[in-house]
């Protein structure tokens, strides 16, 4: 079985701020994972994916995560906040199919809401 | 352009009236599945497709059917609604032949039940 912890439902930052919204996963194998970002009143859009390839991964407006084996954990940062960045983000863990996590392979965070203040 | 339309995207109903909300998707994946998203609880999963013909229940089914006659389309379809189905509904495709393939989700339908 597979888990997905997002250790913050809500995390409140100044405009201009770093910005930290973090991931632990638990998997028995091998997992890729994904930051995905939802607007208000949007879809979720992909901001970045880890796929064993280079540790410290960079996504879409200044975002990047570095995957932890050791720690287990896929934490998201932004060096400086904007206010256009205020959104749900979701952290999901993927293995191959029929290989835990359901037949699918895909298990989700429950999410961690991004407040900006100005 | 890789695209998943979900329709309608927003829908007012009355308990017990049969709707169908439309999932379609232009890129030939195999995957298609459809969650709900309330505040507090993320994203569930009701029902998956590994392929044509293949349905699966995920974490939330009940109250839901589904159908996928061809590869393109995946409908959910509430036969008979009611006010705990009012959500936000998204449906997502995927190539899962490798588990680093990008998720695609539609824009989301906002089901309001009555």
């Amino acid at each position: 079985a597979q888990s997905v912890t997002q250790l913050d439902s809500h995390v409140s930052v100044s405009e201009g701020t770093p910005v930290l919204l973090r991931c632990n996963y638990s998997s028995s194998y091998s997992p890729s994972l994904f930051w995905y970002v939802q607007h208000p009143n949007k879809g979720l859009q992909l901001l970045l994916k880890y796929t064993s390839a280079a540790t410290l991964v960079k996504g879409i407006n200044g975002f990047e995560a570095e995957f932890k084996k050791s720690e287990t954990s896929f934490h998201l940062t932004k060096p400086s906040a904007h206010m256009s960045d205020a959104a749900e983000y979701f952290c999901v863990v993927s293995v191959g199919a029929y290989s835990g996590g359901g037949a699918d392979g895909l298990t989700f965070g429950k999410g961690t809401h991004l407040i900006i203040q100005p | 352009e890789a695209q998943v339309t979900q329709n309608p995207r927003y829908l007012i109903t009355v308990t017990g009236k049969k709707l169908t909300v439309t999932c379609s998707q232009n890129m030939n994946h195999e995957y298609m599945s459809w969650y709900r998203q309330d505040p507090g609880l993320g994203l569930r999963q009701i029902y998956y497709s590994m392929n044509v013909e293949v349905t699966d229940k995920g974490d939330v089914p009940e109250g839901y059917k589904v159908s996928r006659k061809e590869k393109r389309n995946f409908p959910l379809i509430l036969e008979s609604p009611s006010p705990n189905q009012t959500s936000l509904y998204f449906c997502a495709s995927r190539d899962w032949t490798d588990s680093g393939n990008t998720i695609y989700f539609g824009e989301g339908s906002w089901l309001t039940v009555v």
